[in-house]
């Protein structure tokens, strides 16, 4: 059974910090990670990562995959306010069902 | 494009009660997926149609069943509500991102959400 697990649960930062939140896996077949943002509504895509040590970047945004160690990380530097959010690690391992396994998510706080 | 609707965005049942959750999607997409979300939980599949004319179940399918009425429009019923099924239900479709070099349709892809229906079973 693939596996997909986030930390921390939850983060609570000042606005200006940088934070770095994980997404660990175990899973058959990886074919990609993909990280969401979610605000009060729906999940938004962020970020496809595919192949080892390839950084995906986006504003203050950045992320890496390590398919040797079966993690990725998402960086957020000077964090804002509307950074606030549940960020949520998925992995697709293939198959021609295209499901993904998510992780429970990083709940982060952003204060003024 | 409207993206992924579903109907209704909010829904009170007592326990017992049946209902359908409505979800459409008007991107061409071929799978189509349904979530819940529980706090602390994660988003966890309960469904999934691969394509036109096939479903198959997911991580938590009982209690639900689903229908792929055509390429659009992918329910979810729930027969008898349960005060468990208390939650945050998400449709998705599939969006390919890309093709894999060196395989024959092998595709990257992500996972396009609708807005969500807030149900509460009492």
């Amino acid at each position: 059974e693939d596996k997909v697990v986030q930390s921390p649960l939850s983060l609570v930062v000042h606005e200006g910090d940088t934070v770095t939140l994980n997404c660990s896996y175990e899973v058959t077949n990886f074919r990609s990670l993909l990280w969401y943002k979610q605000e009060k509504k729906a999940p938004t895509f962020l970020f496809m990562l595919t192949s080892s040590g390839i950084e995906k970047k986006s504003g203050r945004l950045s992320s890496i995959l390590d398919k040797k160690e079966l993690f990725s990380i998402l960086n957020i530097t000077a964090t804002q306010t509307g950074d606030s959010a549940i960020y949520l690690c998925a992995v697709n391992s293939g198959g021609s069902n295209y499901k993904l396994t998510f992780g429970k998510g990083t709940l982060l706080t952003v204060n003024p | 494009n409207a993206g992924v609707t579903q109907t209704p965005k909010f829904q009170v049942l007592k326990t017992g009660q049946s209902m359908t959750l409505q979800c459409a999607q008007d991107m061409n997409h071929n799978s189509m997926y349904w979530y819940r979300q529980d706090p602390g939980m994660g988003l966890r599949l309960i469904y999934y149609s691969a394509s036109e004319g096939t479903t198959d179940k997911g991580e938590v399918p009982n209690g639900y069943n689903v229908s792929r009425l055509n390429k659009r429009e992918f329910s979810l019923r729930l027969e008898s509500a349960a005060p468990s099924q208390t939650s945050v239900y998400f449709c998705a479709s599939r969006r390919v991102l890309g093709r894999i070099e060196g395989t024959s349709g092998g595709s990257y892809n992500e996972q396009f959400f609708g807005p969500g229906t807030r149900l509460t079973v009492l």
